[in-house]
């Protein structure tokens, strides 16, 4: 069954800072990969979404994330961290040809001043 | 333009009591689902419904119920609430077939608590 892992649950940077958020599919075909935010007390956002048009992939708020086939990897990244990206960040895959998005458990990232 | 709209946002309810929760959409969406959000877990799949008068199970289906009788709208019925399904409820929905690769469009989420 395909799953989707991400590695760290809590992510803490200083403003300014490279953020730096990872995940890892599995799967042997390449599904459709997507990143969400979830700030406090809301619904989930879509930060980006990889259609397999370029492997890397531009998404709002400054953030971007490379598709790796090698790696079955989709890192989450951004160059300056600022204080509202403070939030819970999702990776998720939908398998080629699915109909269900599967989630990460999470990684809730911490920006200092 | 109020895409998905979920109702309650907030629920007490006692253990062995049922309730149904509402989700709307105005997208024209084909697909929709319900995950629920738990600490630690991420989000988990409890049923979807790819069309009108379709409903699958998800990872997570165990003591709730959906239908689908309406293109717009998708409800989540607990016939009789544990404790265990305190949880976030959010609803999402996207267009079908032909956009694997369209992202989710998500309610605000239905916050309830079984004691």
């Amino acid at each position: 069954a395909q799953s989707v892992t991400q590695l760290g649950s809590h992510v803490s940077v200083s403003e300014g800072a490279l953020v730096l958020l990872r995940c890892n599919y599995s799967s042997s075909v390449p599904p459709y990969l997507f990143w969400y935010v979830q700030y406090p007390n809301q619904g989930l956002q879509l930060l980006l979404k990889y259609t397999s048009a370029a492997t890397l992939v531009k998404g709002i708020n400054g953030f971007e994330a490379e598709f790796k086939k090698s790696e079955t990897s989709f890192h989450l990244t951004k160059p300056s961290a600022h204080m509202s990206d403070a939030a819970e960040y999702f990776c998720a895959v939908t398998p080629a040809g699915g109909t269900a998005l599967i989630f990460g458990k999470g990684t809730t990232l911490s920006v200092s001043s | 333009n109020a895409g998905v709209t979920q109702t309650p946002k907030f629920r007490v309810l006692k253990t062995g009591q049922s309730m149904t929760l509402l989700c709307a959409q105005d997208m024209n969406h084909e697909y929709m689902y319900w995950y629920r959000q738990d600490p630690g877990m991420g989000l988990r799949l409890i049923h979807y419904s790819v069309g009108e008068g379709t409903t699958a199970k998800g990872e997570v289906p165990d003591g709730y119920n959906v239908s689908r009788l309406k293109k717009q709208n998708f409800l989540l019925g607990l016939e009789s609430a544990a404790p265990s399904q305190t949880s976030v409820y959010f609803c999402a929905s996207r267009p079908g077939t032909l956009y694997y690769n369209s992202p989710l469009h998500f309610g605000n989420g239905t916050r309830l608590t079984v004691t």
